[in-house]
């Protein structure tokens, strides 16, 4: 069972205002990511990290930004949110092969997703 | 870059297989996976295959990799409604993050 937990789960906002996406993950991995998705529909990496302090820019542009102050922490922050931010932000992590051990193939683990609605 | 390409819809009847098909542009990919999303839910590791084989089983699914033509499938014994969702294929080459596919919505008659 994947250990990555993201809050909140749905918010509803209005224009304008400032929102902080929080993605946490126990299982010590280097790696973590943010993917943007509407329903049904593609993912768009629009974030990832491969430590502390590194942070790089996904194939999506996006005005959101990230940090990555701890291991185990990523969040994601919309400094002024727009009714063209209503999206679902799937978070994900994983550990560069060899450095977790066992069957490690760097595959993602995802957390719930949080779903924001901004009016 | 590197592109993978999966059909957008699949629908089957309960009891039959499914096979979702998968095409991938590098060559250089090492693993190759498949997730499942259920409907508000992120997405869920189901099965992966090392670029050296051919095969992998795994009670219900079944992965088939054509290397040569960068064909991957997977098919699901047995179908039942459960089985509903999307289903991406991923690649990963080297220490980039993993390419998905748009997804395939699996869909099941009762």
């Amino acid at each position: 069972e994947a250990d990555i937990y993201q809050t909140p789960r749905y918010l509803v906002i209005g224009t304008g205002k400032k929102i902080t996406l929080e993605c946490s993950q126990t299982m010590g991995h280097d790696k973590m990511y943010w993917y943007q998705q509407d329903p049904g529909m593609e993912l768009h990496l629009i974030h990832y990290s491969y430590g502390v302090n590194s942070t790089e820019k996904g194939d999506l542009s996006s005005e959101s930004t990230v940090s990555r102050i701890r291991t185990e922490h990523f969040p994601l922050t919309l400094e002024s949110a727009r009714p063209s931010h209503t999206s679902q932000y799937l978070c994900a992590s994983s550990a560069t092969p060899g450095l977790a051990g066992g069957a490690n193939t760097g595959e993602l683990f995802f957390g719930e997703g949080s779903r924001l609605t901004v009016l | 870059g590197e592109d993978v390409e999966q059909s957008l819809f699949l629908s089957v009847r309960e009891g039959d297989s499914s096979v979702i098909n998968c095409t991938y542009t590098d060559s250089s990919s090492t693993y190759l996976y498949w997730y499942k999303q259920e409907p508000g839910a992120g997405l869920q590791l189901l099965t992966y295959i090392f670029s050296n084989m051919d095969m992998k089983q795994d009670q219900r699914l079944t992965v088939l990799l054509n290397k040569k033509d960068k064909h991957l499938s997977l098919r699901i014994a047995d179908t039942q409604t459960g089985d509903s969702a999307i289903y991406f294929c991923a690649e990963r080459a080297g220490n980039t993050p993993l390419v998905f596919g748009k997804g395939t919505r699996l869909s099941v008659i009762a």
